[in-house]
Formats: structure tokens, sequence, C-alpha cells
């Protein structure tokens, strides 16, 4: 099955600095790569997600790369915000009714 | 509000119990995904349902079990509690792969 490894596990940046969270995916049928922001105590909710057929997605201060030869995709927050803090999980899936598989997760912390 | 529904939001309950937590998915949605989230750990996936089926079944125990109804909605039957089973038990609801969450329900075993 879909392996997806996350890194790093925890990543600390000054406010207004940039942060990536890299993720690689062992599927090579994958097709669906999905980031979920979690608050604490709260829900995981999606914030970008891209699909194989794009190299890369921008909304606003968040973007994501996809190199599918490598087998790898990336978050980048620029300018970055207290309000970014938080738990970022990266997915991946072969589409229609196959599920997510996570990564373990990413604890963002801005630092003042 | 996301559209995936869960009761009871909170449940405390005692070792060798059994619970019942529910999950209605968004209107239109087939499948859906339950995860376990204990303190600092990241989304164990449980099982999953599509249409009444079970479609997949991760890491989840034998004292637990699931099902999804001709409604849709879905029930997560954890019995014989124990202490480390205190964690968010989320479910999620899927239409074109990108998953909601609902707001998880919180179980405590004491």
């Amino acid at each position: 099955g879909e392996n997806v490894e996350q890194h790093p596990s925890t990543l600390s940046v000054q406010e207004g600095d940039s942060a990536v969270i890299k993720c690689t995916y062992s599927d090579s049928a994958s097709n669906y790569f999905p980031w979920y922001k979690q608050e604490l105590g709260k829900r995981p909710q999606l914030i970008i997600d891209i699909r194989s057929n794009v190299g890369e997605k921008k909304d606003q201060r968040i973007a994501v790369t996809l190199n599918k030869t490598a087998k790898h995709f990336s978050l980048h927050i620029t300018e970055t915000q207290p309000e970014d803090s938080a738990v970022y999980f990266c997915a991946a899936s072969k589409g229609g009714a196959d599920g997510l598989t996570f990564g373990k997760g990413t604890h963002l912390i801005i630092q003042p | 509000d996301s559209g995936v529904t869960q009761t009871p939001k909170h449940l405390i309950t005692a070792t060798g119990q059994r619970v019942t937590l529910r999950c209605s998915p968004r209107s239109g949605d087939l499948s859906v995904y339950w995860y376990q989230q204990s303190l600092d750990q990241g989304l164990q996936f449980l099982i999953q349902y599509y249409n009444g089926e079970e479609r997949a079944k991760g890491n989840i125990l034998e004292r637990f079990s699931a099902q999804q109804f001709p409604d849709l909605h879905s029930e997560l039957n954890l019995s014989s509690l124990e202490l480390g089973d205190s964690a968010l038990y989320f479910c999620a609801s899927s239409a074109r792969g990108g998953y909601t969450f609902g707001s998880g329900t919180r179980l405590t075993v004491v």
C-alpha cells in the first residue's frame, strides 16, 4: 500500500519568514495530494490540494509543489503569521473511493 | 459547519465499558472513514465504508467494530474499553478524493 513520509516533525520559524514542509509518497499511482491544517483539539481542515496533472498550485500565502518523477510534494507558506501555528498533515490518494494515506504531521511554530 | 456531523462531542466512561460513536456524512458522500488520534499522535486510520460496505481496514483493534447503514450514517463501536483507548475519534466523508472531517468525539476512559 501507499506510504507517506513527512518532514520535519517540528518546524519553528520567525514570524514573517517562510516555512516549507516536505512529503514523499511511494505509490506512483497516487494522483491526489491534499494538505490539512489542524489546530489543537479541532478537526483537520483542508487548506490546499493538488492533482498529478499540475506541478504547482498557489492560494495567497500558501503554495504546493509536486514532483511526480521524484514522488515528492511540498507545502510552502510565505510571510508566516501567528495564526499559522498548527499541525500540518500531507496525504496522498489514488482517487475514487480509495482513501487518503496521511503523513505523521508537522508541528509548525511561529515565533513572534 | 463542515457538513459531517459527529455525536457525541464528549464521552467519559469507565474501563471495560462499551460505547458507540455516530457519524453522519455530508449529503451525497458515499464514503465514511474513521480515524483515531491520541495525544500528540497523527491520524491513525481505522476503517472505511463505501455505500454500506466495508472497503478498507487499517489499525483497528478486534474490540472495535463499525458499520454503515442504508441512510449512509456510520457507527463505530468500541468495547472492553481500556485507558489507552482515550483519544479523539474523527470521521470523515469524501466525494472526489478530498476528505471533510467532522468535529470529532473526545473519548475519555477512566
